[in-house]
């Protein structure tokens, strides 16, 4: 089925410890982004992507590294996992067009992640 | 920057009654879209309904509408005839102000339908 997969649902790193968070999605959507999920806080946006090579900062970014080297896939990265790292991660995409136009947001299932 | 507000962290309903839960934005842009999606104890984000700026017709879909009052920049969904599988959190969202595609959300509501 068409969509968003992202992977894993769940990991546990330790502090220190880096990973990558994969997205893909196989509907030639040209915006991608990645939000995380803390409690009471809403999602909150870390980095985003309107094509590939084009990639930018959202509201959270500082401990995570993004590309977009295709349209299909945008992984995350966490360097140096920390405690405050530990969150549910959302990817989302969708065409690009003019702000009050309809284009959906197609999201992930998410990755929940831990740092002890 | 935009910002979205829900005053409401949780909210109780009967069973087959109708519930309001509001949402505040602030843009200065006059093109932008809102959105509204609900969040099952599951995790999956699953869209609701959609509201534009232009949009002169209050959004309906289903059981779902979405009470739009442009000049108190307000934006809040309302459910009818609630469902004990309407129980889940509910996010506000934006799209605009300076952006054609980022998402703003709000902190969310945590809606509990009562038998």
């Amino acid at each position: 089925n068409a969509g968003v997969t992202q992977t894993p649902k769940f990991q546990v790193l330790k502090t220190g410890q880096s990973m990558t968070l994969q997205c893909a999605q196989d509907m030639n959507h040209e915006y991608m982004s990645w939000y995380r999920q803390d409690p009471g806080m809403g999602l909150r946006l870390i980095h985003y992507s309107v094509g590939a090579g084009i990639t930018d900062q959202g509201e959270v970014p500082n401990g995570y590294n993004v590309s977009r080297s295709t349209t299909e896939d945008f992984p995350l990265r966490l360097l140096s996992a920390a405690p405050s790292q530990t969150s549910v991660y959302f990817c989302a995409s969708s065409i690009t067009g003019g702000p009050a136009d309809n284009y959906g947001y197609t999201f992930g299932s998410g990755t929940r992640l831990t740092v002890v | 920057a935009q910002k979205i507000t829900q005053t409401q962290p949780g909210m109780f309903v009967q069973e087959k009654e109708a519930v309001t839960l509001d949402c505040t934005y602030d843009t200065s842009d006059q093109s932008y879209g809102l959105f509204w999606y609900k969040q099952p104890s599951s995790g999956e984000m699953i869209f609701l309904i959609y509201q534009g700026s232009y949009d002169e017709q209050n959004a309906t879909e289903g059981r779902y509408s979405l009470n739009f009052q442009k000049a108190r920049k307000s934006a809040n969904l309302v459910i009818s005839a609630s469902q004990l599988g309407d129980s889940a959190m509910y996010f506000c969202a934006m799209k605009g102000g300076g952006s054609n595609y980022k998402l703003t959300f709000g902190k969310g509501t945590l809606l509990t339908v009562n038998p």
